[in-house]
């Protein structure tokens, strides 16, 4: 299994502009998860979606949104770009996603996509 | 609100030495803390999480709750050691939302 894999790895775009990144999840994985990593910090939670059902959200605008796909895979768009978004956006999946106790669901990361927005 | 701090960027050692790094978490609850490893050129993974008291790589990490901490300690740095580490908060809502510090580089020289 290659694990989570992200698509495109590199992209640049102007403010103003549209992006959809792409997410595949591990096989057997139901949840995906989103996170933005601006340089020198951690990641930032932005979504994360089960069964195509979206289960929470973070603290970032409508302009992002996200969907998930019967085969689990997962795109997150970005509307209006402006030069904050420039980031690493990271995708997590798991395999229920419930984040129940009594384990703590492990999160497996993909490589990301570095967003340049000019 | 949840949160968790990092108190260091940078940590340098020299191979042999002994290693902890710091992480303070804000959290009304019972915590659930993990710490993550980021290797040069390789993708995030998790190295442990305190719920499973285990030790990875040598690594481990106690959950104190009178003072708020989860500090990875490690007796004896290697240089394969050097690497980017991100201690994480399982956020509440009962979905898959953690809550990263800043990170810290290890850096164990030779």
């Amino acid at each position: 299994d290659a694990g989570v894999t992200q698509s495109p790895t590199h992209l640049i775009k102007t403010r103003g502009q549209h992006v959809t990144l792409r997410c595949s999840p591990i096989s057997g994985h139901k949840s995906v998860s989103w996170y933005q990593q601006v340089l020198g910090q951690g990641p930032q939670f932005i979504f994360q979606y089960y069964e195509k059902e979206e289960r929470g959200r973070g603290n970032f605008p409508d302009r992002f949104s996200a969907r998930q796909f019967p085969n689990y895979s997962s795109e997150l768009n970005v509307n209006a770009l402006l030069l904050g978004d420039s980031a690493l956006y990271l995708c997590a999946s798991s395999l229920v996603g419930s984040g129940g106790r009594g384990g703590g669901e492990t999160q497996y990361f993909g490589p990301g996509t570095r967003l340049l927005v000019l | 609100a949840q949160r968790v701090t990092q108190p260091e960027k940078l940590l340098s050692v020299f191979k042999g030495a002994p290693v902890e790094l710091k992480c303070n978490y804000s959290y009304s609850g019972s915590p659930e803390l993990f710490w993550y490893v980021q290797y040069s050129r390789q993708r995030l993974q998790l190295l442990l999480r305190h719920i499973s008291r285990e030790s990875i790589k040598g690594f481990t990490a106690d959950l104190n709750k009178g003072e708020t901490s989860f500090h990875l300690k490690k007796p004896f740095a290697q240089e394969e050691d050097s690497a980017m580490y991100y201690c994480a908060l399982k956020g509440p809502g009962g979905y898959n939302k953690l809550i990263f510090g800043a990170g810290t580089r290890l850096a164990v020289h030779p």
